[in-house]
């Protein structure tokens, strides 16, 4: 399968700005993911990129650089409610989506 | 909401049983997944659906089966469980034109004594 890299656990302060990061196999992925899962519920889908660059949604955005295996998910303006875990992944040629273990972020007030 | 449900939502049984997890949908979704989500592992696929009868073996498949008979459900069955299928197992669907925008259902927790 493919390796997929994030840290396991961040903590940031209410309002501040956090960057998760994630880094991948360069080869067999078409494109990757972001989805945010609190704690026992299911995880939601966030954001996607399939090209290298900044994509923005709200207070969240998807950064990838295909080239260098690398993504990162861009939060601002904290809220505490952000306190979740945020898994990378992706997919390769099958209908199959490939996840990260997970980075739990704690927002602390 | 997506218009998930899988059931049952706990679920406690013996090494050496069969276990059959159902997930259904009232949207008319033609791809279905089944994932296990285990500690330090993330979400793994097991298999997933095409559509009526057709399905794929994911990542983990050993030592599970699935069924799709009617759109609407989609199966997972434990032929014999084992204490190592301990885990919480997620259910989800995607538009066809959507592979990465996944919809889950509430989840399984299943434990194998």
């Amino acid at each position: 399968g493919q390796n997929i890299d994030q840290p396991t656990e961040m903590t940031a302060t209410e309002g501040a700005i956090v960057q998760i990061n994630c880094t991948y196999q360069t080869s067999g992925f078409n494109g990757l993911f972001w989805y945010q899962q609190h704690a026992g519920e299911a995880p939601t889908f966030l954001s996607y990129n399939v090209l290298d660059g900044l994509e923005e949604k709200g207070r969240f955005s998807s950064f990838l650089s295909r080239s260098k295996g690398y993504s990162y998910l861009l939060l601002k303006e904290l809220q505490m409610k952000d306190s979740a875990s945020y898994l990378c992944g992706g997919s390769g040629s099958a209908r199959q989506l490939t996840f990260g273990s997970g980075t739990q972020l704690t927002v602390l007030p | 909401d997506a218009g998930i449900t899988q059931s049952p939502r706990h679920k406690v049984t013996e090494t050496g049983t069969p276990v059959t997890l159902r997930c259904h949908q009232t949207e008319n979704h033609r791809y279905m997944y089944w994932y296990r989500q285990d500690p330090g592992h993330g979400l793994r696929l097991i298999h997933y659906s095409y559509g009526v009868k057709d399905t794929d073996k994911g990542e983990v498949s050993d030592g599970y089966s699935v069924s799709r008979s009617k759109t609407e459900d989609f199966l997972l069955t434990l032929e014999s469980a084992t204490s190592s299928q301990t885990s919480v197992y997620f259910c989800a669907i995607s538009e066809g034109g959507s592979l990465y925008e996944q919809y889950f259902g509430p989840g399984t927790r299943l434990t194998v004594t």
